[in-house]
């Protein structure tokens, strides 16, 4: 299986100022039709997760324009360039190039300071 | 608007099978898989499997084969996970979610309690 890792694990964000997570792949996710099958979600308190970015620098329909993903091959990185406080929550990155083997990333906690 | 709504939440002692419904509605369920992931309390995401409601075709994670069966009815535009053999480790929040290579939107979740 793709092996994701994420850091930092937990990451005590200001609000207004910029937050970034970075998620790292054991293998390239790069497909040969030139996508990257790695995605963003956001786990808030006591909800269900919620899809920010898709094939690495996607924003999901209704995600504010301070979200932005970017990245290739292995290395990958979710930027907030001001944090908000609905901000906070577990965000997931996750795999989809091996369609019979999805895998996530252990989850980055941003909580305000 | 698209929506996943998920059946109850389920207390199941060891050994049994629990069953969870994932109804959609909002768009073509022919259309897309749904998907299954689990979460342990205070625990990260956890794929399971998916279901193209297509053809019926499902791929499971190889830690549950056997255990798991994905479905989906096209009469009723519902997807179903059933797993048997429970344990203890089994309790978690389990979600459904619509999806071929990204999940939007996820059902809220159904609460599965292995307790004897």
């Amino acid at each position: 299986d793709i092996v994701m890792t994420q850091s930092p694990l937990s990451l005590p964000v200001t609000p207004g100022e910029p937050a970034s997570i970075s998620c790292r792949s054991s293998q390239s996710l790069l497909h040969s039709n030139g996508y990257n099958y790695l995605n963003w979600y956001l786990q808030k308190p006591g909800q269900s997760p919620q899809l920010l970015i898709y094939v690495a620098s996607n924003r999901a329909s209704g995600v504010p324009d301070r979200f932005s993903g970017s990245g290739s091959g292995t290395d990958f990185t979710l930027k907030i360039s001001r944090v908000e406080a609905e901000d906070v929550g577990v965000y997931y990155c996750m795999q989809t190039l091996e369609t019979r083997r999805v895998t996530f990333g252990p989850g980055t906690r941003v909580d305000i300071k | 608007e698209v929506q996943l709504v998920q059946s109850g939440a389920e207390v199941k002692k060891p050994g049994t099978t629990v069953n969870i419904s994932c109804k959609v509605s909002g768009y073509t369920f022919i259309d897309f898989y749904i998907q299954w992931v689990r979460q342990a309390p205070g625990q990260g995401l956890e794929w399971m499997g998916l279901v193209d409601p297509a053809d019926g075709e499902t791929i499971y994670a190889e830690r549950f084969q056997g255990r798991v069966t994905i479905t989906a009815d096209t009469s009723t535009d519902t997807a179903y996970l059933e797993l048997s053999g429970l344990r203890y480790e089994d309790t978690a929040m389990y979600y459904c979610a619509k999806g071929n290579n990204w999940f939007a939107p996820w059902g809220q979740g159904t609460l599965v309690t292995v307790s004897s």
